[in-house]
């Protein structure tokens, strides 16, 4: 089983709409969550942080279920300019937490381009 | 005035070749890494430098060696070159070693490998 996994899509959804995606992880002793953003052929990018009690950041709402070791991002009417890949991204802690050890692991990523 | 830059972009060459890709941040960060990402896009750390220590080494070939100068600069050099080390590397920094900390990356150095 992969560590973090993720439906890989495409999404195409129409703009305005709404659209979630959904992530799981393996490893219970996940420490930290994030949503990073990925254009075609540039660099990763952080979209926001994920905490336990769910945060939203404008249209972008994500939400953490410890126990069902899954995580999830919700964006509301949807422009243009949201088309990308959106990477889940767990951190692990290592055998001294806090030391470095601890490491970024990424999903394969969820395509979703915007439709006009 | 580039936060995290990477040199060569594109980079070219022949199987057994040695290369190396260069990084540098001006953030005023003390984490540097390198990760990989693959064709099917899945990206994965290879390595992390806090502070010109290594701290990560995720079981990466001995043909992979990184070099930290200084904590501004992490550089990446591949020995004999194989078809398999064709990707895109992606080298990012942080503030520190915190997990919490938002990483910043470079804007990547697509390598093919022919």
């Amino acid at each position: 089983r992969k560590e973090v996994e993720q439906d890989p899509g495409p999404f195409n959804v129409p703009e305005g709409a709404t659209v979630a995606f959904n992530c799981t992880y393996s490893n219970s002793a996940s420490q930290s969550f994030f949503w990073y953003r990925q254009d075609c052929r540039k660099e990763p990018k952080l979209l926001m942080s994920v905490y336990s009690s769910g945060n939203e950041d404008g249209r972008f709402t994500a939400q953490l279920n410890r126990a069902s070791q899954y995580i999830s991002l919700l964006i509301r009417d949807s422009k243009l300019s949201d088309s990308a890949t959106y990477l889940c991204v767990v951190t692990v802690g290592g055998r001294d937490y806090g030391r470095g050890n601890e490491k970024l692991t990424f999903g394969t990523g969820t395509r979703l381009t915007i439709i006009p | 005035d580039t936060a995290v830059s990477q040199t060569p972009k594109y980079l070219v060459t022949q199987m057994g070749n040695d290369k190396s890709i260069k990084c540098e941040q001006n953030l005023g960060h003390d984490t540097m890494y390198w990760y990989k990402q693959d064709s099917k896009k899945f990206l994965k750390i290879m390595f992390s430098y806090n502070n010109k220590e290594l701290i990560i080494n995720e079981t990466v070939p001995n043909r992979f060696s990184p070099k930290s100068p200084d904590k501004a600069h992490l550089n990446l050099h591949i020995n004999s070159l194989e078809l398999g080390d064709s990707a895109v590397y992606f080298c990012a920094s942080s503030q520190d070693l915190r997990a919490t900390n938002e990483q910043f990356f470079g804007p990547g150095t697509r390598l093919t490998v022919l």
